[in-house]
């Protein structure tokens, strides 16, 4: 069975940095993977996924995020954050052989300081 | 396009009392439907999904139920809360079951 680690819980960060959340998963098959942003009190919003193709991955607000297979990783980035990005940020993965549900990382806190 | 409600927004609730929470989709046929609950600092646990009416899955054993009476509609139950069931519980749906899925806003329940 897949399982996804996020390897921190908050990250602070200065506006107008560079900002980095880790996620790595673990599966013996093929994979999709997906970051979600969740704000305050409200549900799992859908940031961008992997499901085949080039491994670089971006959203319409300037995330992106690389598939790496030999690390079994697929970070999230952004390389100047803004005080609307403080939110909590989900990694999930799920499995292509397998009509599994998404299995979520424990989220990521990220908190962009003025 | 498609859209999801989830109700209420949050509920308080004494300890041993029922619960029902409910969601529906709009603009979609066959979804599958999912509950999470999401406790702080421990992510999403996935507690039940239904790929048809009926079929229910259950991923945690506790004191909770699912229903889906209708196609669109998915409903999370309890007959006698326990404190420990305090959370924010989002329900999702899905085309597929292993690509993106789409969530609610989630009903934020306080057991007192």
């Amino acid at each position: 069975a897949q399982s996804v680690t996020q390897l921190d819980s908050q990250v602070p960060v200065f506006e107008e940095a560079p900002v980095e959340l880790r996620c790595n998963y673990s599966s013996s098959v093929s994979v999709y993977l997906f970051w979600y942003v969740q704000y305050p009190n409200q549900g799992l919003q859908l940031l961008l996924k992997y499901l085949s193709g080039s491994t670089l991955v971006e959203s319409i607000n300037g995330f992106e995020a690389e598939f790496n297979k030999s690390q079994t990783s697929f970070h999230l980035r952004k390389p100047s954050v803004h005080i609307s990005d403080t939110a909590e940020y989900f990694c999930a993965v799920s499995e292509m052989r397998e009509n599994t549900p998404l299995v979520f990382g424990k989220g990521t806190r990220l908190s962009v300081i003025a | 396009s498609q859209t999801i409600h989830q109700w209420p927004a949050t509920l308080v609730q004494p300890v041993g009392s029922p619960l029902s929470l409910e969601c529906t989709v709009e603009g979609t046929s066959n979804p599958n439907l999912y509950w999470y609950r999401q406790a702080a600092g421990r992510g999403l646990q996935l507690l039940f999904y239904s790929v048809g009416i009926g079929q229910i899955s259950s991923e945690v054993p506790q004191n909770l139920s699912a229903s889906r009476p209708q196609d669109r509609q998915f409903i999370l139950s309890s007959k006698k809360l326990l404190l420990s069931d305090s959370g924010f519980y989002l329900c999702a749906w899905s085309v597929n079951m292993n690509t993106e899925a789409f969530f609610g806003q989630g009903t934020r329940l306080t057991v007192v």
